[in-house]
């Protein structure tokens, strides 16, 4: 089958480091990519990883390590406006997108 | 602008009243899908198309239809809505390519009671 794991929840407080991962099971592996949510809003696309290694956009970092399955996204300087759903996507074969299960980012002051 | 968009964004309906919640793009992408998100389940993919005139299932097909007749066009049909179908769904769109950005429509609302 196929499958994306990721924590259902994490807490952190403004200002702080934050790290978010996703391990994956799929058929056909053509990139990870990482999305964001805010509360019942339309998902908005934030990165895109589709060679081992570190992407930084900005405040966001996304990894892939696709020996291991397993990508994670780094969200620094964490401010009150990130608090929102984070979801890791795997774009596998015939172009599908299935996406993990979310994980509810809860930013402190 | 470049956008997905979604009709209607909120429904009320009744068992068994046949509905089209309607997507379109305007982006000229191939790629076109519908998903449901419920809580603590994330987005599910039940269906998807790769171009005009192919649609193939996604995680969770039962109980929907779709059509690609358009390029910019992929309505969701819900033939006899049933109230484990009260979901919230989303339309996304993405040009060819591994590499590329689902773009999401606002989303649709639906409960049936």
């Amino acid at each position: 089958g196929q499958s994306l794991e990721q924590p259902s929840e994490v807490t952190a407080v403004e200002g702080a480091i934050v790290q978010i991962n996703c391990t994956y099971q799929t058929s056909g592996f053509y990139g990870l990519s990482w999305y964001q949510q805010h509360d019942g809003g339309a998902p908005t696309f934030l990165s895109y990883n589709g060679l081992d290694g570190l992407e930084e956009t900005g405040r966001f970092s996304s990894f892939l390590s696709r020996s291991d399955s397993y990508g994670y996204l780094l969200l620094q300087e964490l401010q009150m406006k990130d608090s929102a759903s984070y979801f890791c996507a795997v774009r596998s074969q015939g172009g599908k997108l299935i996406f993990g299960q979310g994980t509810e980012l809860s930013v402190k002051p | 602008e470049a956008q997905v968009t979604q009709n209607p964004r909120y429904l009320i309906t009744v068992t068994g009243k046949k509905l089209t919640v309607t997507c379109s793009q305007n982006m000229n992408h191939e790629y076109m899908s519908w998903y449901r998100q419920d809580p603590g389940l994330g987005l599910r993919q039940i269906y998807y198309s790769m171009n005009v005139e192919v649609t193939d299932k996604g995680d969770v097909p039962e109980g929907y239809k779709v059509s690609r007749k358009e390029k910019r066009n992929f309505p969701l049909i819900l033939e006899s809505p049933s109230p484990n179908q009260t979901s919230l769904y989303f339309c996304a769109s993405s040009p060819r390519g591994a590499a590329t950005e689902a773009f999401f429509g606002q989303g649709t609302r639906l409960t049936v009671v």
